[in-house]
């Protein structure tokens, strides 16, 4: 199965700073996802990333605070700016392929505002 | 908006024990999904299920998806320890790339 490389693994950033995560797959996927999960709990939908456009948000996340780029189909990132310590959470990125079951994600990025 | 509640939120139980997660909605889902994420980890796909009915076994795992195709089962005979972590469903409302809906989680711990 595809594996799905995530970096940073986890950073500790200052409050009005912006880190930028990346995703990277071995094999060229026909959708990629952000998510965002507090520890022990379920997953939020940021955004698909799209291919050579721009990202489609859900509701309450918008482009200026998360941008995100797919140049390709094998690489994604998503940046955090301007953060805060609301923003403090784990970041997933994830991967559908076309006949495939379910998801791949990524191992995450463990994000502490201070 | 579709739902999905997750129960129970937290199980701890001995090893040996057997427990089931259940993962309920009102709504329709084309497919069903169940995850186990492990801390520092990502969510790791278990099974899919797609037909109303549908029984698949995965080891000590059993999966069932409702025959109305709103509901989940995750059955787990004699719990290891290494069984610990957290269950995640998720359902797929349309055939091909749909939105996932997540349920809340189960964490389950395993004990020696």
């Amino acid at each position: 199965s595809a594996v799905i490389s995530q970096k940073p693994s986890r950073d500790i950033c200052q409050r009005g700073t912006s880190l930028t995560i990346q995703c990277q797959v071995d094999s060229q996927v026909t959708m990629m996802f952000w998510y965002r999960q507090q520890p022990g709990q379920s997953l939020t939908l940021i955004a698909t990333a799209n291919q050579g456009s721009e990202a489609t948000y859900e509701s309450g996340f918008v482009i200026d605070k998360f941008p995100i780029s797919r140049p390709n189909l094998t690489f994604s990132t998503l940046t955090v700016s301007n953060m805060s310590p609301e923003d403090s959470s784990i970041y997933l990125c994830s991967g559908w392929w076309r006949g495939q079951g379910g998801y791949t994600f990524g191992s995450g990025t463990r994000l502490t505002v201070v | 908006t579709q739902l999905l509640e997750q129960s129970p939120q937290f199980l701890s139980i001995q090893e040996g024990e057997n427990l089931t997660v259940y993962c309920n909605s009102s709504s329709v889902f084309s497919s069903l999904q169940w995850y186990r994420q492990e801390p520092g980890e990502g969510p790791v796909l278990l099974v899919t299920v797609v037909t109303g009915g549908e029984v698949k076994k995965l080891k000590r795992l059993t999966f069932q998806f409702g025959d109305a195709r709103k509901d989940s089962s995750l059955h787990i005979t004699a719990a290891q320890p290494g069984d610990t972590g957290l269950y995640l469903c998720a359902g797929a409302p349309g055939s091909g790339y749909s939105t996932l809906t997540f349920g809340k989680g189960t964490m389950l711990l395993v004990s020696p």
